[in-house]
């Protein structure tokens, strides 16, 4: 059963950062490209990066309202994710999620809180 | 980038009643297209792929079609369980979600 758990979030200040995790699990992870979306509260769903899977070069790409603070990286032998949160913004705040090459399975999320 | 526009924003329908979603693309994505579903506190999940392809374990009152730059998803026969947002996704270019359509009790 293909399985995904994001980790890592929480309660951050203005300009600090934070990484996420997205654990894997029931695929071959290293085959397939992972994509974060970020969901502010009470609103609707933003694509906020993926990474290729190694085969493509593993590069990256990300929306303009992150690029530059972010970074997704990838750890295939242990089946995760990442997302690392730079120069964070109350703007930022958000449930992150996780999915898989095709946008078929998500996560449950996680909440990122930027605040004072 | 592609930008989505989904209407209704919102609906008010009842048990047995047949609902229709569109969404349509600032220009062509052929059927990269998904439909999902998500009620609150849940993640989305995932109802139709490539425009008009049911994913497996959905139940088959829903349907999708559409190619191009306009597509559509279809409730043939509200259920309960049903009423929740619904968003499409265009992956043929940078992913872009609509603007998502709550449907709601009448």
């Amino acid at each position: 059963e293909v399985q995904l758990v994001e980790s890592g979030g929480g309660l951050v200040q203005p300009g600090r950062s934070l990484r996420l995790s997205c654990t894997a699990s029931g695929f071959t992870f290293g085959d397939y490209a992972m994509s974060w979306f970020r969901q502010a509260p009470g609103k609707g769903l933003e694509w906020v990066g993926f990474i290729r899977s190694k085969a493509y070069g593993g590069t990256t790409e990300y929306a303009a309202s992150v690029k530059g603070r972010f970074t997704i990286s990838r750890d295939d032998s242990k089946s995760i994710a990442y997302l690392q949160m730079n120069s964070l913004k109350t703007e930022d705040t958000a449930v992150y999620y996780c999915t898989r090459e095709a946008f078929d399975y998500w996560g449950q999320g996680t909440l990122v809180t930027v605040s004072s | 980038d592609i930008q989505m526009t989904q209407s209704p924003s919102s609906l008010s329908a009842s048990v047995g009643d047949r609902v229709t979603i569109t969404c349509r693309a600032s220009q062509g994505i052929r059927n990269d297209l998904g439909w999902y579903q998500q009620k609150p506190g849940k993640a989305p999940k995932r109802l139709i792929y490539a425009a008009s392809s049911l994913q497996s374990g959905v139940p088959s009152r829903f349907s999708g079609s559409g190619s191009g730059t306009e597509f559509t998803l279809t409730i043939s026969s509200l259920q309960p369980e049903d009423f929740a947002t619904y968003y499409c996704l265009q992956h043929n270019s940078y992913p872009t979600f609509g603007q998502g359509t709550k449907v709601e009790i009448k």
